[in-house]
Parts: structure tokens; C-alpha cells; sequence
């Protein structure tokens, strides 16, 4: 089945404590993308890839890291987390013109 | 800069009657527009998409929308609602087909009464 996988689903915690979201697409995508959902915002982009070793920044980088070293695995890297990062994350991947396809999601509370 | 403003944070309709769910743009050119659906709970699914060509776009789950470029809107439609259908919308503009940077609205919530 085509989809986009990310883990863990939810995830709770400390402020300071790296942590890493892993994200894997099985459609052979060449673009990725991590998005972050709060309440009343919409969805964010933080960062996406176009390929392979390319990587930009979105909307509200600040905070995160990504890696894209394979084509269908693109982690979100929370170096030092802080609870203005608790949200729920979005992993997607896409081909040349088409749409996104969004993974199912990872909840994130920073304490 | 690019953005899309959906001007109804939250609308209700009744099952079996119509519905048009507002998105408007800001950019120079002509953009790339997405219409999503999310469902309590799960990540967002692609509703349609306009790229060029026939302004009218029909998507999944009788869905449509309608590109106008006089008015900077790509307006979501359906002509019955169904109960299954009560979920939050989102509209996204991207500046080029292949870009890897895609913005999205605040989004719209949509309740279906009985």
C-alpha cells in the first residue's frame, strides 16, 4: 500500500531531550515535507526536500533539523525541544505536480 | 509573499443541501491550488487540485472547486452533504507546480446537521 509512515504516533517529552521523528515514503517521491498543526494556524511548514542531500527551510524552521541522505526517509530532529514545539506533526511526501500525501501524524506534548 | 486566507473558520449545513466552502489567494502569478480534507483524527487527504487548463475542477467524493482569477478564489463546492462529509477543510497554494513549498489555509470546519 502507497503511504507515507511516520513514527512514533505520540510522543511525550522533557524540555531539553533531543528526539527524532522518523518519516519513510514507499511511492518513490522526490519531495518531502514536515508540517506542523496548531490550533487556530492551519498547518506550517517547517522544513521540505526535493530530493536527495537537498533540503529548505519553510515557514517556521526555528528549532528543527532535518536529514534527506535517502529518497524515502526524511527524520524531524528536535535538537533541544521546548514546549512552544508541543503540536502535531505531519510528514508528507509528493511526485512533480501532483499533491502531497500526508502521513497520519505524530503528536508531540514538551513538558 | 504568498498566502490564502479561508474567510469561514466554521460552517454548518443541513444533510442533502449544498455547500461552498471560501478560499482566497495572494500571489502574482498563477498559482497551484490544493484542496485537503482532514477527518477527527487523521492526516489530511487531497480533495483536487488546480494546475492549468479548465477552470472547473472535479475531485474525490463529488467534490469540485472553481478557479477564478478575477476574484483570487478557488472556492470548494458539493451540491449535497452528506453526514460523513463533517471533517475540516483546508485550501494551499503553491508558487510553481514542483515546488517543495506548499501554503496552507487556517482552515475551515465543517458541521453537518441531521
Amino acid at each position: 500500500e502507497a503511504q507515507v509512515t511516520q513514527n512514533p504516533r505520540y510522543l511525550i517529552t522533557v524540555t531539553g531531550k533531543k528526539l527524532t521523528v522518523t518519516c519513510s515514503q514507499n511511492m518513490n517521491h522526490e519531495y518531502m515535507s514536515w508540517y506542523r498543526q496548531d490550533p487556530g494556524l492551519g498547518l506550517r511548514q517547517i522544513y521540505y526536500s526535493m530530493n536527495v542531500e537537498v533540503t529548505d527551510k519553510g515557514d517556521v524552521p526555528e528549532g528543527y533539523k532535518v536529514s534527506r541522505k535517502e529518497k524515502r526517509n526524511f527524520p524531524l530532529i528536535l535538537e533541544s525541544p521546548s514546549p512552544n514545539q508541543t503540536s502535531l506533526y505531519f510528514c508528507a511526501s509528493r511526485i512533480q505536480g501532483g499533491g502531497y500525501t500526508f502521513g497520519s501524524g505524530t503528536r508531540l506534548t514538551v513538558v | 509573499a504568498q498566502s490564502v486566507t479561508q474567510p469561514d473558520i466554521h460552517i454548518t449545513v443541513s444533510e442533502g443541501a449544498s455547500l461552498e466552502l471560501r478560499c482566497n489567494y495572494s500571489y502574482g502569478a498563477t498559482p497551484y491550488l490544493f484542496w485537503y480534507v482532514q477527518s477527527p483524527g487523521q492526516g489530511l487527504q487531497l480533495l483536487l487540485k488546480y494546475f492549468s487548463g479548465d477552470t472547473l475542477v472535479q475531485g474525490i467524493k463529488g467534490f469540485e472547486a472553481e478557479f477564478k482569477r478575477s476574484q483570487s478564489s478557488f472556492n470548494l463546492r458539493k451540491p449535497s452533504v452528506h453526514w460523513s462529509d463533517a471533517a475540516e477543510y483546508f485550501c494551499a497554494v503553491g508558487a510553481t507546480k514542483n515546488t517543495g513549498k506548499l501554503i496552507f489555509g487556517q482552515g475551515t470546519t465543517l458541521q453537518v446537521k441531521p
